[in-house]
């Protein structure tokens, strides 16, 4: 099955900076990235997806790149804000299935 | 606009007991999707459920089953509940099995 390898577990940045997540996955056939916010106790709030015949995608201040040779995706959000701070997870849909399979999650902490 | 909706919020129950988790998709959505998080935990994907019938499947243990009605929503029955059952459990629906929204999630505790 697929997995999905997030880094880093927490990240800290000061405001106005920008903030980079990466992931790596094993299954070559996965074709649907998604990348989910979560609040604590909250439900995972998708902020962005690229599907495997896409580069890169970018929507306001969150963009996000995807290397199918590399197997690597990652997320970038600029001048990070408080609100930021959640817990990020990306995720990969292999090919044929439909459940997602799931990183660690990183922990972004926006300092004032 | 309308969200996914799951009932209910909030179940306490004891080990050896039974729970029906509900979920009501987005209308005009035809996939149902069910996943398990443990504290501190990434999301689990436990099963999926296009037009009533199974469409793919997780780690879901096999003391739970799950079923899609047709009227799309969906329940998640698990019985003889350990305590390592306790989680948040979300429902997602999608349409056609693309960009998947999270419902608010059950809070399940095991005693």
């Amino acid at each position: 099955g697929e997995n999905v390898e997030q880094h880093p577990s927490t990240l800290s940045v000061q405001e106005g900076d920008s903030a980079v997540i990466k992931c790596t996955y094993s299954d070559s056939a996965s074709n649907y990235f998604p990348w989910y916010k979560q609040e604590l106790g909250k439900r995972p709030q998708l902020i962005i997806d690229i599907r495997s015949n896409v580069g890169e995608k970018k929507d306001q201040r969150i963009a996000v790149t995807l290397n199918k040779t590399a197997k690597h995706f990652s997320l970038h959000i600029t001048e990070t804000q408080p609100e930021d701070s959640a817990v990020y997870f990306c995720a990969a849909r292999g090919g044929g299935a439909d459940g997602l399979t799931f990183g660690k999650g990183t922990h972004l902490i926006i300092q004032p | 606009a309308a969200g996914v909706i799951q009932s209910p919020r909030h179940l306490i129950k004891e080990k050896r007991e039974t729970a029906t988790l509900k979920c009501y998709p987005i209308p005009r959505h035809d996939t149902v999707y069910w996943y398990q998080q443990g504290p501190g935990q990434d999301p689990q994907f436990l099963i999926s459920f296009y037009e009533k019938m199974q469409s793919d499947k997780g780690s879901i243990p096999d003391r739970f089953s799950a079923q899609q009605f047709s009227d799309y929503h969906s329940e998640l029955n698990m019985s003889s509940l350990e305590l390592g059952d306790s989680a948040l459990y979300f429902c997602a629906s999608s349409a056609s099995t693309d960009t998947q929204y999270f419902g608010p999630g059950t809070r399940l505790t095991v005693l």
